[in-house]
């Protein structure tokens, strides 16, 4: 079974800071990893997804985030926040090339504001 | 495109009593998600569907929670007897196939209050 660790449940950065969120899992073959976001009275919606080939995948409103197998790790970031960027991002993982990869593993998500 | 539609957006109701969320994923989606969001437990998968067959309701509290799909356009998911542990925001979610790597496209969610 796969598992996700966002370590940071609350980050707080200034505007036009740059930014990292963590995020590592845990799944024994080769895994579907995503960024969601969630901002308020509103359901998710994805920022970013890597399955395969270059490491650093590219999502909206400039986002990035790196996939490095070695570590286990899939940290989101941004070169420059924006006060709307203040939400919830949550990483998830589902199995590869699993039975059962429709089925995603969420974190518990990291809570990010942005001060003026 | 309307995206996933869930209503009601906020659902009260008492201990005991019956609740059912409605889930209008988007059109020409074969795969139908329920998920439960808590502050505590974070985001908890419910119950799959594809092709409204129901595939995996492996979170679904067995004896009060169920989960249909009549048909395409729409799935609901019914509690009976709810309890204040029942509390929290149901999410459904809509992709265009089952595999891994596909897009979830998430509804606003349900806030279910149970007093």
């Amino acid at each position: 079974a796969q598992s996700v660790t966002q370590p940071d449940a609350r980050v707080t950065v200034s505007e036009g800071a740059s930014l990292q969120l963590r995020c590592k899992y845990s799944y024994s073959g080769t895994p579907y990893l995503f960024w969601y976001v969630q901002y308020p009275r509103q359901g998710l919606q994805l920022l970013l997804k890597y399955y395969s080939g270059d490491p650093v995948v590219q999502g909206v409103n400039g986002f990035e985030a790196e996939f490095i197998k070695s570590n286990s790790s899939f940290h989101l970031r941004k070169a420059s926040v924006h006060w709307s960027d203040s939400a919830v991002y949550f990483c998830a993982v589902s199995a590869g090339s699993g039975g059962s990869n429709y089925k995603l593993t969420f974190g518990k998500g990291t809570l990010l504001t942005v001060t003026p | 495109n309307a995206g996933v539609i869930q209503t009601p957006r906020h659902k009260v109701t008492g201990k005991g009593q019956e609740a059912t969320l409605w889930c209008e994923p988007i059109s020409g989606h074969s795969a139908v998600f329920w998920y439960r969001q808590t502050i505590v437990q974070g985001l908890e998968f419910l119950t799959y569907f594809r092709n409204q067959a129901p595939i995996d309701d492996s979170g679904m509290p067995k004896e009060r929670f169920s989960a249909q799909m009549p048909n395409q356009s729409h799935s609901t998911l019914k509690i009976q007897s709810t309890q204040p542990q029942d509390s929290a925001v149901y999410l459904c979610a809509s992709s265009p196939q089952g595999a891994g790597q596909n897009t979830l496209y998430f509804g606003a969610g349900t806030r279910l209050s149970v007093l």
